[in-house]
């Protein structure tokens, strides 16, 4: 089963714009981290964010957590084509030592 | 330092056989993960090891079983292929084994092709 949903399922944009998508969860976690895929190849890690943080910014990137909602939002910022991947929001569960990752956000930035 | 390294990269098999995926974690690190990716699924996933230890395991048949050695690195098997285990599997190390606070680093993946 998938802890972490992201939405949108997929996202279009042009270079420069601002890109948003978010995840959604079920139960209480610790930390929440988000990772970018290029095309079948590995994960990259991109952020954790934890559970007594709000917001957290990494270069480009900023992530939001709202714990009540159990939510989080990724926004990337002035959007270039090698930003084009899909990103996942993953959770551990299970005595810690898993991650559980949503189905992920396409997010295809065009020149 | 030298990041999570999979071979084979690529590997096409037949409905049947069995086949050996290997991974080397980053150096120090002591946790392995193996994650399955395929498109209807997603990422799921198929088990953890630390220290030699497999302490847990993802829902899959016993066709699919993993170990690590001292050093570390680990292998997954899986027997029996069939066409549904064709999917690109992920290898992942952290340092420590609490994922609350350790990140998991992926390597590049092996892509498995099943006729």
């Amino acid at each position: 089963s998938q802890q972490g949903e992201e939405d949108p399922q997929a996202l279009s944009i042009q270079e420069g714009e601002n890109a948003t998508m978010n995840c959604s969860y079920k139960t209480s976690i610790n930390n929440l981290q988000w990772y970018r895929q290029n095309s079948g190849r590995g994960l990259v890690h991109l952020i954790l964010i934890r559970s007594n943080e709000r917001e957290k910014h990494s270069g480009r990137l900023r992530v939001t957590l709202d714990t009540s909602k159990k939510s989080s939002s990724l926004l990337i910022t002035a959007s270039r084509a090698a930003d084009t991947a899909s990103y996942f929001c993953a959770t551990a569960l299970s005595g810690y030592s898993t991650l559980t990752f949503g189905k992920g956000t396409m997010l295809l930035v065009s020149p | 330092k030298a990041g999570v390294t999979q071979t084979p990269r690529y590997l096409i098999k037949t409905r049947g056989q069995q086949v050996t995926l290997s991974c080397s974690p980053i150096s120090g690190h002591r946790s392995v993960s193996w994650y399955q990716q395929t498109p209807g699924q997603g990422l799921q996933f198929l088990f953890e090891y630390f220290s030699e230890t497999q302490r847990n395991k993802g829902n899959f048949p016993g066709r699919f079983s993993g170990r690590q050695f001292s050093n570390s690195r680990s292998e997954m098997n899986v027997s029996t292929l069939e066409l549904g285990d064709s999917a690109l599997y992920l290898c992942a190390s952290s340092l420590g084994p609490d994922l609350r606070t350790d990140t998991q680093y992926f390597g590049p993946g092996t892509r498995l092709t099943v006729l």
